[in-house]
């Protein structure tokens, strides 16, 4: 069936230096959807892309919607221990608008 | 506008219990989602809902697990005779539906079964 995939699962980082997940789906998408969670907490909405190749901004955090419409990318400038937390992708799936969702990318800041 | 609702926030139950997990999505929102968590793990799509309908339950064991969104009220998650192995947090999801639109999350129910 359709899949959604972030890569890695887990990525180490110092405080400073820079983080990329990549999220790959097995079929095109109409949009893309990336959320975060914090450690105890629960998924919260960052942002959807639609358009083949956009690129959004949000601060720090730089998101990116593949050429093909099948994969996305989520790039955070000089983390900070704010950053933490494990990031999702979504997309979805058939007419009904079901979501669709990877296992997420765990980012953790090396102290 | 008061976000997805879910309660209650804990719940502890005893083996065999019943339990019963409430979601109110956002007001105009006709669509809910519930997702099981295990700690340190992803989001495990469980049921996908509309106001008195349910699309998809393909992620839902068929045995003890049931859900409904009922026309007035809240959507409801019960469990039967629960076991050890349905600690989890329980994630509600709500949206309108349409198309190119995000998923809003209630803060989660956590089951502990002791």
């Amino acid at each position: 069936g359709q899949q959604v995939m972030e890569i890695p699962q887990y990525q180490h980082v110092q405080e400073g230096e820079d983080f990329t997940t990549y999220c790959n789906s097995s079929t095109t998408l109409s949009n893309i959807q990336w959320y975060k969670q914090r450690p105890g907490g629960h998924p919260v909405f960052l942002i959807q892309l639609v358009k083949s190749g956009e690129v959004k901004k949000q601060k720090r955090l730089t998101f990116q919607f593949g050429e093909a419409k099948k994969n996305s990318s989520l790039h955070i400038t000089a983390t900070q221990t704010t950053d933490v937390g494990t990031y999702f992708c979504a997309g979805p799936k058939g007419s009904n608008y079901q979501l669709i969702w990877g296992a997420g990318t765990k980012l953790i800041i090396k102290p | 506008n008061a976000g997805v609702m879910q309660n209650p926030r804990h719940l502890v139950r005893r083996r065999g219990q019943e339990a019963r997990l409430r979601c109110s999505p956002m007001k105009g929102h006709s669509h809910v989602y519930w997702y099981r968590q295990l700690p340190e793990e992803g989001l495990k799509f469980m049921v996908y809902l509309q106001k008195e309908n349910i699309i998809d339950e393909s992620g839902m064991p068929k045995e003890r697990f049931s859900a409904e969104f009922p026309k007035e009220g809240p959507s409801i998650l019960r469990i039967q005779q629960v076991v050890r192995g349905d600690s989890a947090a329980y994630f509600c999801a709500s949206s309108p539906g349409r198309r190119n639109t995000e998923a809003f999350f209630g803060q989660g129910t956590r089951l502990t079964v002791v």
